[in-house]
């Protein structure tokens, strides 16, 4: 079964406009991390945002914030006032705790933004 | 400060010939691992280290061998390639502490 599942391939969203980049997880431990990565066409992976099972806060780091729905395993990237440059895939991963260090990713999901 | 550097960018290689994808960070982090990204999936985790001398495989090992002898390097070799991996490999490091990753700029490998 799918621990990240990301259900959009790709997205097309008009500049400026906020956009939410959806991620559903699946894990049976109480305590674990999730994060948000962007890779542009350039290829480097870019770290934007991370959210513990336990933070009472959704995490938010400048434009970008995570509206963590711990009882339906949802932790959703938004993205507000969408830049041109915001144009890449982004990914969602999960760290469940004894698995020493080790990340599972989602498939990932195509954001274009429009002129 | 380099942060991860992975060499060599590009490489093509034949069915059956090794190389070795290099991988050094110079932030002292006590992780460090390999993924592969294939389109259409995310990172798959092939080996990783959790400090030099210690090593372990993730979800996708087989056709790769890890070694850590020092905290800086954690080079990845094929021994003997397949078109099956032929793929986009990442190396990234991280402290035993923090949560973040920082990735290399990955390496681009093609077997024919």
């Amino acid at each position: 079964a799918q621990k990240i599942t990301q259900t959009q391939p790709g997205m097309f969203v008009q500049e400026k406009e906020a956009v939410t980049l959806d991620c559903t997880y699946d894990t049976s431990d109480q305590s674990y991390g999730l994060f948000w990565y962007k890779q542009p066409s350039s290829g480097e992976m870019i770290f934007l945002i991370y959210q513990g099972s336990y933070d009472e806060q959704n995490a938010t780091e400048g434009r970008y914030s995570l509206n963590f729905q711990k009882a339906r395993k949802s932790a959703n990237l938004v993205i507000s006032a969408s830049q041109l440059g915001d144009s890449a895939m982004y990914f969602c991963a999960m760290r469940e705790p004894d698995s020493n260090y080790q990340l599972i990713w989602g498939a990932g999901t195509k954001l274009i933004i429009k002129p | 400060n380099a942060g991860v550097t992975q060499t060599p960018k590009f490489q093509v290689l034949k069915t059956g010939q090794s190389m070795t994808l290099q991988c050094a960070q110079d932030m002292n982090h006590e992780y460090m691992s390999w993924y592969r990204q294939d389109p259409g999936m995310g990172l798959r985790l092939i080996h990783y280290s959790v400090g030099a001398g210690i090593t372990d495989q993730g979800e996708v090992p087989n056709g790769y061998n890890v070694s850590r002898s020092t905290t800086e390097d954690f080079p990845l070799r094929l021994l003997s390639a397949a078109p099956s991996q032929t793929s986009v490999y990442f190396c990234a490091s991280g402290t035993a502490l923090a949560n973040v990753l920082t990735f290399g700029a990955g390496s681009r490998l093609t077997v024919l």
